[in-house]
């Protein structure tokens, strides 16, 4: 079976581009979160869906960040513009209903530079 | 509200050594308790989980975990160190039961490394 994929695995842009990260998620799964991590500030949650509704996203940083969920298989991050302290790892997560809540499947994350 | 405090940043130890990885907890609820594992350039990988049910909890690769509420601390241990257990490891606590309020927080994590 196939895990959590993200891409684009690496991406490097110039500040003010724009940015869309790409999740597909468990087949199956009814919730999807989208984590950031960085040195500075460990792993934190942005957002997450279930049944492809959002229902927190007090954790987007700003109005630059957005996230859509329009199927159950498919999930987008987009940033825009993007600035130099966007620069993380992303993680796509996923989980199905009844599943303990910490009980989370990964994917391998997508790290992101902006110069 | 909840936290979690990982003790050390940094652990090193020889391989088929002892592992110690140190957890406190602080939640207004019954937690529930994690270790998540992280290899460079991956994604995070469930350990083990403690729910409520036995204190000491078994997981995937030798490691285990005791749950300690007089302590509040969720220590990660191994008998024998490995290399391929060099890696960032993660404390989880989930704080709330069921329906959408379910807030993990993470820990900052402990490098492991792993000797030879």
């Amino acid at each position: 079976d196939a895990g959590v994929i993200q891409s684009p695995r690496h991406e490097v842009t110039e500040m003010g581009q724009e940015v869309t990260l790409r999740c597909k998620p468990i087949s199956g799964h009814d919730y999807l979160f989208w984590y950031r991590q960085t040195m500075m500030r460990g792993l934190e949650l942005l957002i997450y869906f279930n049944n492809n509704v959002p229902i927190d996203d007090s954790g987007m940083p700003e109005d630059r960040f957005s996230a859509k969920m329009p199927n159950a298989s498919f999930s987008t991050l987009k940033i825009q513009p993007s600035e130099p302290r966007d620069s993380a790892v992303y993680f796509c997560a996923s989980r199905p209903r009844g599943q303990d809540t910490g009980e989370l499947f990964f994917g391998e994350g997508s790290r992101l530079t902006v110069l | 509200a909840q936290s979690v405090t990982q003790l050390d940043s940094h652990v090193s130890v020889s391989e088929g050594t002892p592992v110690l990885l140190r957890c406190n907890y602080s939640s207004s609820y019954s937690p529930s308790l994690f270790w998540y594992v992280q290899h460079p350039n991956k994604g995070l990988q469930l350990l083990l989980k403690y729910t409520s049910a036995a204190t000491l909890v078994k997981g995937i690769n030798g490691f285990e975990a005791e749950f300690k509420k007089s302590e509040t601390s969720f220590h990660l241990t191994k008998p024998s160190a490995h290399m391929s257990d060099a890696a960032e490891y993660f404390c989880v606590v989930s704080g709330a039961g069921g329906g959408s309020n379910y807030k993990l927080t993470f820990g900052k994590g402990t490098l492991l490394t792993v000797n030879p």
